[in-house]
């Protein structure tokens, strides 16, 4: 299975809003709404901040929302902050019953 | 609150087994609902699902490493486990235990990660 497809990097100023996108096939992103996003400090664990396209786990901030149209996952963060500084990686479950991660994208804050 | 502790050598030698295991505390592995699994992020690279179990025993794994992969799960001591066969270098990488959620691909609580570097 290939990984999912996002862009390398995304920047942009504080306050603005940015967006990740997450490409993959219809036996992945476009055949279940089962995609999940994950911020990723390195050295630490992963922090899951969307799940099931669009759902916030209790206690991530609404600057965080997530959407889906076909093979294409989105990832949408608004009111860019400083600390949002870090890597994003989607993840889709598959119609192979397993799962595969994105290539990750590196958000710049300039 | 739920926590999950990866423990296991962090070298091991070329054409080896990696052995890891993720001690999970604050809740029962037991559960109907949740799955357990494992995610591997190599150097200067990205994350990668390399398994998950059901705590019944029932495994699924990423094509790429079938061959070479083996969880397991013991209720008794709320653990599972990673086996991972004939290591080279391109099997060193921070290796993560995570907790699968109520739906697919919720990967909800993580380890801190261990790293293990496949070395002479």
């Amino acid at each position: 299975q290939s990984a999912l497809t996002q862009p390398a990097s995304v920047c942009g100023s504080p306050g603005q809003s940015i967006t990740i996108s997450c490409t993959g096939t219809s036996s992945d992103v476009g055949g279940y709404n089962s995609v999940s996003w994950f911020q990723h400090h390195p050295g630490k664990a992963p922090k899951l901040i969307i799940y099931d396209v669009s759902n916030r786990p209790s206690g991530v901030s609404n600057r965080f929302s997530g959407s889906k149209s076909g093979n294409t996952a989105s990832l949408s963060i608004s009111g860019l902050q400083a600390e949002d500084e870090t890597e994003y990686y989607c993840c889709s479950y598959t119609s192979s019953d397993t799962y595969v991660f994105g290539t990750g994208t590196k958000v710049t804050v300039l | 609150q739920l926590q999950l502790q990866e423990s296991g050598p962090g070298l091991v030698k070329p054409s080896e087994t990696l052995s890891l295991t993720c001690t999970v505390s604050g809740g029962s592995i037991s559960g109907s609902t949740y799955y357990w699994g494992w995610v591997r992020q190599p150097p200067g690279k990205g994350l990668e699902w390399i398994g998950t179990i059901f705590y019944t025993g029932s495994t699924y794994y990423n094509p790429s490493l079938k061959s070479r992969v083996t969880l397991s799960v013991d209720t008794s001591k709320n653990q599972f486990s990673l086996k991972l066969d004939s290591v080279t270098a391109a099997d060193t990488a921070i290796y993560y235990c995570a907790r699968r959620g109520s739906s697919r691909a919720k990967f909800d609580y993580w380890g801190q990660g261990t790293l293990v570097t496949v070395s002479s």
